[in-house]
């Protein structure tokens, strides 16, 4: 089975260029989800969608982070401009919300895509 | 707010002996869920084990068991007979209504 499929896998570009990131979750699930993790900071939730719509984006850093979920299998986060504290690994992953309040269904991560900003 | 501690930066286990790695979560509710994650150098997050809140039972998997005790809102794994390929990062998380990770605990596992 197909798992939660990332790319770029690495992305290295100069500061002040737009940075798309791009996801592609196991087809069946409903929940998306995109952490940034860095060293400083751990893992963090930036934002997550429940059926391709925003339920919570208190974790975005600034207004120069988007994500997007146009169909239920593609989202992107979208930084612009970059800048070098954007550095991190950016990790997407899905679930599959049942509609109940609490979900015990596991997210099932990406590999990843190492972002460094120059 | 929710938060989880894992008060080991680091931990080291000779091969075939057993470690366990600590885990305590802050939470208001009753109804949740605790999860262990493991990151290896290739950087995926892959779950190892996972407990409902609701029941008493330690969730076991394989060589991979936890201990969890809800009064005291702990929530450790032991990791029997290790192996070199558990070399990793373990992060515990809680879920509710959102994942939330502690900060990882680096394990090495000796020859």
């Amino acid at each position: 089975d197909a798992g939660v499929i990332q790319s770029p896998r690495h992305e290295v570009t100069e500061m002040g260029q737009e940075v798309t990131l791009r996801c592609k979750p196991i087809s069946g699930h409903n929940s998306l989800f995109w952490y940034r993790q860095t060293m400083m900071r751990g893992l963090e939730l930036l934002i997550y969608f429940n059926n391709n719509v925003p339920i919570d984006d208190s974790g975005m850093p600034e207004d120069r982070f988007s994500a997007k979920m146009p169909n239920a299998s593609f989202s992107t986060l979208k930084i612009q401009p970059s800048e070098p504290r954007d550095s991190a690994v950016y990790f997407c992953a899905s679930s599959f919300f049942p509609g109940s309040y609490v979900s015990n269904q596991p997210q099932h991560f990406g590999d990843g895509t190492r972002l460094s900003i120059l | 707010a929710q938060t989880v501690t894992q008060s080991q930066p680091e931990m080291s286990v000779q091969e075939a002996e057993t470690v366990t790695l600590s885990c305590t979560y802050d939470t208001s509710e009753s109804d949740y869920y605790l999860f262990w994650y493991k990151q290896p150098p290739s950087r995926q997050m892959i779950l190892v084990i996972r407990q409902e809140a609701y029941k008493q039972q330690n969730a076991t998997e394989n060589r991979f068991s936890v201990n969890f005790q809800k009064a005291a809102k702990s929530f450790s794994l032991k990791i029997s007979d290790s192996q070199l390929g558990d070399a990793a990062m373990y992060f515990c998380a809680y879920l509710r209504d959102k994942l939330i990770f502690g900060t990882g605990t680096r394990l090495q596992v000796f020859p």
